[in-house]
């Protein structure tokens, strides 16, 4: 089966830019997330989906950034305007249901540098 | 509150040896417990988990994790290390009441040959 997809894999962009990435799930997975990987630490949720609605965006810095899945498949997160600290790697993840016990799969992620 | 915690930064062996990444994880009930590694400039990449049953879960590439609830611990553990395990590995703990992965800071393993 396809994995998730991630576009586009590196981003170098100017701070006050805006940029979008786009994250197209596991066929049949309901929930999505988005999170934020600085070099060298453990992923941080930005915000998780079931179908279309969102489960937690409380860790979603929502002056800047934003997400929709809006028909429950693919989604894009925007990051407007882009500061220097949002220099990190973007990866979406999706499993097939809220259960705890499922594993997520991984895109290869989106390589945002910002000057 | 849950937390994962991965004591060792880095860990060094040499290739042939048996490797051990140490995880010991917080949460007020059962656990759900998971390792990825993360190559580089790679996605995670899932490598196994324990929900219930046997303490001792097998996952891809010859890694294995043994669960010890008095310790609350989750050690990923493989008997001879290749080079080619050179990577990140993170270990992350959830639960059905809430389904969000808490993600440990990660581990860096290098392999010598």
């Amino acid at each position: 089966e396809a994995g998730v997809a991630q576009s586009p894999r590196y981003k170098i962009i100017e701070k006050r830019q805006s940029v979008a990435f786009w994250c197209n799930p596991i066929s049949g997975h309901a929930t999505l997330y988005w999170y934020q990987q600085i070099l060298g630490q453990g992923p941080k949720l930005l915000i998780q989906f079931q179908n279309n609605g969102v489960v937690d965006d409380s860790q979603l810095p929502k002056d800047r950034f934003s997400a929709e899945r809006l028909k429950g498949v693919d989604s894009t997160l925007k990051i407007q305007p882009a500061k220097l600290e949002d220099s990190a790697v973007y990866l979406c993840a999706s499993t097939f249901d809220l259960a705890g016990y499922n594993e997520q799969f991984f895109g290869p992620g989106t390589r945002l540098t910002v000057l | 509150a849950q937390s994962v915690a991965q004591p060792e930064d880095q860990v060094n062996v040499a290739e042939g040896n048996p490797l051990t990444v140490k995880c010991t994880y917080s949460v007020s009930g059962n656990p759900y417990l998971f390792w990825y590694v993360q190559y580089p400039n790679r996605g995670l990449q899932f490598l196994l988990k324990y929900i219930t049953g046997d303490n001792l879960v097998k996952g891809s590439y010859g890694f294995e994790a043994e669960f010890n609830k008095s310790q609350t611990s989750f050690h990923l553990k493989k008997p001879s290390a290749l080079v080619s395990d050179s990577a990140l590995y993170f270990c992350a703990v959830s639960q059905d009441s809430n389904y969000q992965l808490i993600w440990g800071a990660g581990t860096k393993l290098i392999i010598k040959p």
